[in-house]
């Protein structure tokens, strides 16, 4: 079975731009979360959503949006980029949101 | 104060050796996990507990709810545990409050 997959795997973009990240969690995971981890730091919590609803969300602007599919893949988007957004993106997927998470490889995004 | 505290920050031991990293959190929480993230940050999880101890091969991580405290520990240590070990608990708003990490390495 195919795990937490995302994409792109590297994105650079400049400041004021948009972006859009995917994820697709494992079969069968109805829940999906993000997380930003800028370097050298630990993962922050962006947004966690369980069949289709926004279930939990971080401490980020409302330039951070997201939303989740029918078939449980996930968007996370990012408006009005700024060189602090520049970091690893996490999307981590699980049957309910409250078991085990299983991460996706990430999506590294450099703003300019 | 951070709500998760992982200690020490930093670990450099010998091949073999028995190792144990600490996590202490200070909010109500309704599992811990312990993850691993290897540069390039690729990150499993190894563990979620709510209660006791579970092992998985050279693997233990033990919680104690009413302290607040989790511990891992690693048996028989080889230079291919040499990684980023994080702990992170679930609160009530299903959120994953992560440690700030320990970077271990073992020299072979």
């Amino acid at each position: 079975d195919a795990g937490v997959t995302q994409s792109p795997t590297h994105l650079i973009k400049t400041r004021g731009q948009h972006v859009t990240l995917r994820c697709s969690p494992i079969s069968g995971h109805k829940s999906v979360s993000w997380y930003q981890q800028v370097l050298g730091q630990g993962p922050q919590f962006i947004f966690q959503y369980y069949e289709k609803e926004e279930r939990g969300r971080g401490n980020f602007p409302d330039r951070f949006s997201a939303r989740q599919f029918p078939n449980y893949s996930s968007e996370l988007n990012v408006n009005a980029l700024l060189l602090g957004d520049s970091a690893l993106y996490l999307c981590a997927s699980s049957l309910q949101g409250t078991d085990t998470q299983y991460f996706g490889p990430g999506t590294r995004l450099t703003v300019l | 104060k951070n709500e998760v505290e992982q200690s020490p920050q930093n670990l450099t031991a010998q091949e073999g050796e028995f190792i144990t990293i600490n996590c202490s959190y200070s909010v109500g929480i309704s599992a811990l996990h312990w993850l691993q993230q290897h540069p390039g940050g690729g990150i499993v999880s190894l563990f979620m507990l709510s209660s006791g101890k579970k092992k998985h091969g050279r693997l233990i991580a033990t919680i104690n709810i009413q302290e607040k405290h989790s511990s891992l520990h690693i048996t028989a240590s080889h230079p291919r545990d040499s990684a980023v070990y994080i702990c992170a608990v679930i609160d009530s708003n299903y959120q994953l409050i992560w440690g700030a990490g320990t970077k271990l390495i073992i020299k072979p």
